[in-house]
């Protein structure tokens, strides 16, 4: 296991078009988090799974926003009716149950979203 | 206000220079603060981590958190150009749910 994966690493689309993300996270980990950063910024937290549990959302997390974790294994997060301020880079994270108690996250690379 | 301040920089500095990167942090709660390193279009990686207020220091990397000011610091010794990069500081808490709250990232530039 090489870490954290992420598809697709770039989406490009259209605005009003629906767009899915895939993270598949370190095969050990039960928890599971999604961010996004845009340039110039950290990452800002969206949402945390523990297992399939989805146990907390953000703020920005709008109801366009919806993510899963069927099974507690890879997780998706979907856009729907996209709008331009969703281009952002979605990242992935996990970690295992000693780690996320630190907050010591590992990231993968990264889904690229560019809303035209 | 943010709950975590960071100087965004960017910072450019010379070969074998003593770096020193900074971040303010306003929720006295954080216990766990941790910094990352982020190249371009990559995601971030950890790179140092530390439990309440004292020093860490791995390598040419040291790490210092200073609770009762709400203040932490990286430093990076002889530095190189493999280090640039964004390095973000990161923290969290016991009581703020399971979220690690990152600070805005400053860019730093190791000039050869």
């Amino acid at each position: 296991d090489t870490g954290v994966s992420q598809n697709p690493r770039h989406k490009i689309t259209k605005r009003g078009q629906n767009v899915t993300f895939r993270c598949d996270p370190i095969s050990e980990h039960n928890r599971l988090y999604w961010y996004r950063q845009t340039l110039g910024q950290g990452p800002e937290f969206l949402t945390y799974f523990q297992n399939e549990a989805q146990l907390e959302k953000s703020r920005l997390l709008s109801d366009r926003f919806s993510a899963e974790r069927p099974k507690g294994s890879f997780s998706t997060l979907e856009i729907q009716r996209t709008e331009q301020g969703d281009s952002a880079m979605y990242l992935c994270a996990s970690s295992s149950r000693t780690s996320a108690d630190t907050g010591e996250l590992f990231f993968g690379e990264g889904s690229r979203l560019t809303v035209l | 206000q943010k709950e975590v301040e960071q100087d965004p920089g960017p910072l450019s500095v010379p070969e074998g220079a003593i770096v020193s990167l900074n971040c303010t942090y306003s929720n006295s709660a954080f216990q766990y603060f941790m910094w990352y390193r982020q190249y371009s279009r990559k995601g971030p990686e950890l790179l140092m981590y530390t439990y309440s207020s004292g020093n860490k220091e791995d390598g040419r990397f040291t790490a210092q958190v200073d609770k009762s000011s709400k203040y932490i610091s990286l430093f990076i010794r002889d530095s190189q150009p493999s280090d640039s990069a964004t390095y973000l500081c990161a923290m969290s808490s016991h009581t703020g749910g399971f979220k690690t709250i990152f600070g805005a990232g400053t860019r730093l530039f190791v000039k050869a």
